[in-house]
């Protein structure tokens, strides 16, 4: 229950495409959802971040879809670029949890020129 | 305003001895965090530090343990190091102590091989 799955591990999008990463929960008491964009030798760095309460949060590129019925949330990137190409990290934590963050997997994107 | 600092960086140990590892946060950043990366397991919590007290700890072994001084600073001790104890450890602060909306800021890591 305290699981975060995420899909798919690697992911192979052309320069401008659009990158899609999803993530898929059980806890229904997650109540903030980040996502998480990391470099190599880099710690991760925070992207965008969504509460259960709203459906889709949009910064710049980068769009979180949220579907509370259905325990999923998902990160799109629009017109992916090579700059782009990183590990992205879903993650949830509970209310009350302090500051324990729970993580995907990971998705390795590579966005090709 | 500077990052989350960590280090070493880079370690090398051998089986069975321990290491401490330094975070310092950023300035007025009171809550510290500690998470394991390893390409099988991933990320994993260890531990959370808010004004000098453990709030929330992972399911680690008793080996992993960790402190919080005054200042905010942080340190993570593991003993009796094992081969699979090799991993990033990253640090990770926060202004506050509470879980939503509160971005957590990461350093760059420590990378420890154990040998």
């Amino acid at each position: 229950q305290q699981q975060v799955k995420q899909s798919p591990q690697s992911l192979i999008v052309q320069k401008g495409g659009i990158s899609i990463i999803n993530c898929a929960y059980e806890n229904t008491a997650f109540d903030y959802f980040p996502w998480y964009q990391q470099f190599p030798g880099k710690g991760p760095a925070l992207l965008i971040a969504i509460r259960p309460d709203v459906s889709e949060k949009k910064e710049g590129r980068f769009t979180i879809s949220f579907n509370k019925s259905a325990k999923q949330f998902s990160l799109h990137i629009m017109d992916s670029q090579p700059g782009d190409s990183a590990t992205y990290f879903c993650a949830a934590s509970l209310s009350g949890g302090y500051n324990k963050l729970i993580f995907g997997a990971g998705t390795r994107l590579a966005v090709h020129p | 305003k500077a990052g989350v600092t960590q280090t070493p960086r880079y370690l090398i140990k051998t089986r069975g001895q321990q290491v401490t590892l330094s975070c310092s946060p950023i300035s007025g950043h009171r809550s510290v965090s500690w998470y394991q990366q390893t390409p099988g397991q991933g990320l994993q919590f260890l531990f959370e530090y808010f004004s000098e007290t453990q709030r929330n700890k992972g399911n680690f072994p008793g080996r992993f343990s960790g402190r919080q001084f005054s200042n905010s600073r942080s340190e993570m001790n593991v003993s009796t190091l094992e081969l699979g104890d090799s991993a990033l450890y990253l640090c990770a602060s926060s202004i506050t102590g509470t879980a939503t909306n509160n971005e957590r800021f990461f350093g760059p890591g420590t990378r420890l091989t154990v040998l």
